[in-house]
């Protein structure tokens, strides 16, 4: 069974650009929640989407945007992107959702750097 | 605020040795996962609990409800164990933290030969 898929891998940016990041979950999780790791905050999550709909979203600023579609797949916008923007940015699939304390299954992540 | 501490930050430990990772949070949760994260970035899930005590091969994680404290040992430590441990939690749904996971910093372990 593949596991959750993360596309890019790498990407670089400047200011101001916007930015959008792929994550394909394992197969039948109609969940996938992101988060952004950086070495001054650690880990902080974004958002979840479930059944093509957010459930619950992290103290981002509207800049951050994501959607889900019909086949669970999932993509995270940035826009007007900024340095502090620059960080790792994780997938995570589940079964259900994240409130039902499903184990969770993390891609590779997307690292964007912003110059 | 609700936190969740994690220690020691930094450890190094040589091979064959145990090794115990700390987790304490501040308030009431539905659920604590140990996360494993490589140099390369991905994270793989190692245990997810809400009582008691797991075990996976060499890895066991054992959570104290009431002392709001989890932690993390690894018996027999390997060099490929070296990796940073991320303790997570779920507050309850009362906190003012939704539902969302909440990390701590993490705690990077270097395994010697």
């Amino acid at each position: 069974k593949a596991g959750v898929t993360q596309t890019p891998r790498y990407l670089i940016k400047t200011r101001g650009q916007q930015v959008t990041l792929s994550c394909s979950p394992i197969s039948g999780h109609r969940s996938v929640s992101w988060y952004q790791q950086t070495p001054g905050q650690g880990l902080q999550f974004l958002f979840e989407y479930f059944s093509e709909t957010q459930r619950n979203k992290g103290n981002f600023p509207g800049r951050f945007s994501g959607r889900q579609f019909s086949n669970s797949r999932s993509e995270m916008n940035v826009s007007t992107l900024e340095l502090g923007d620059s960080a790792l940015y994780l997938c995570a699939s589940s079964l259900v959702s994240e409130l039902f304390n499903s184990p969770l299954h993390f891609g590779n992540g997307t690292r964007l750097t912003v110059t | 605020k609700n936190e969740v501490e994690q220690s020691p930050q930094n450890l190094t430990a040589q091979e064959g040795e145990f090794i115990t990772i700390n987790c304490s949070y501040s308030v009431g949760i539905s659920a604590l996962h140990w996360l494993q994260q490589h140099p390369g970035g991905g994270i793989v899930s190692l245990f997810m609990l809400s009582s008691g005590k797991k075990k996976h091969g060499r890895l066991i994680a054992t959570i104290n409800i009431q002392e709001k404290h989890s932690s993390l040992h690894i018996t027999a430590s390997h060099p490929r164990d070296s990796a940073v441990y991320i303790c997570a939690v779920r507050f309850l749904p009362n906190s003012n933290s939704g539902y969302a996971l909440n990390f701590g910093k993490g705690t990077s372990l270097l395994v010697t030969p």
